[in-house]
């Protein structure tokens, strides 16, 4: 099956700076990448998503991109703000299988 | 359209003993998907369900099962219960939309084996 590799494991940021974490993919067929952020206590919510035809999607400050050579996408925040404190997780489909998770904490 | 539902959302079962899990998807979505969630481990994948058949397994024993109806809902099951088996199980629901499955996550059920 699919192996999802993801890193960092935590980043911590200042308010108002730039987020990236970064996800590497192994099954060169996976079409989709999702990601999702999950606050304490609660689901996980699909934020933004690419399919493999395209090479970035944005929606407003968050955005992701793909390069399906390398098998890798990432996930951009900007302007980071403390409500963007959440794990975030990436995923590869195929069988969408969940890279380990992200603790991203935005510092005011 | 209402979300996905689990029920029950918090359940407390002893060592030995087996538990059934509950999920709703979406509406229209035939695609169940079950999760085991840790602290230290992430999301592991269960089982995905697709017209009452399974159509993907993760790397679980055979202690896990599960289900699918014909309205899409889907239940999960858990025999045996063990210490280890502590966790958040989240399913999620699916459908196809330009050729990739968006999926959508239920609240999820806190299992405690004590």
């Amino acid at each position: 099956g699919e192996n999802v590799e993801q890193h960092p494991s935590t980043l911590s940021v200042q308010e108002g700076d730039s987020a990236v974490i970064k996800c590497t993919y192994s099954d060169s067929a996976s079409n989709y990448f999702p990601w999702y952020k999950q606050e304490l206590g609660k689901r996980p919510q699909l934020i933004i998503d690419i399919r493999s035809n395209v090479g970035e999607k944005k929606d407003q400050r968050i955005a992701v991109t793909l390069n399906k050579t390398a098998k890798h996408f990432s996930l951009h925040i900007t302007e980071t703000q403390p409500e963007d404190s959440a794990v975030y997780f990436c995923a590869a489909a195929g069988d969408m299988r969940f890279g380990a998770g992200t603790r991203l904490t935005v510092k005011p | 359209k209402a979300g996905v539902t689990q029920t029950p959302r918090y359940l407390i079962k002893t060592r030995g003993q087996q538990v059934t899990l509950s999920c709703s998807p979406i509406s229209g979505h035939r695609s169940v998907s079950w999760y085991q969630q840790t602290p230290g481990q992430g999301l592991q994948f269960l089982f995905e369900y697709f017209s009452e058949t399974q159509r993907n397994k993760g790397n679980f024993p055979g202690r896990f099962s599960g289900r699918q109806f014909s309205n899409s809902r889907s239940e999960m099951n858990v025999s045996t219960l063990e210490l280890g088996d502590s966790a958040l199980y989240l399913c999620a629901s699916s459908f196809l939309r330009d050729r990739a499955y968006e999926q959508y996550f239920g609240p999820g059920t806190r299992l405690t084996v004590t």
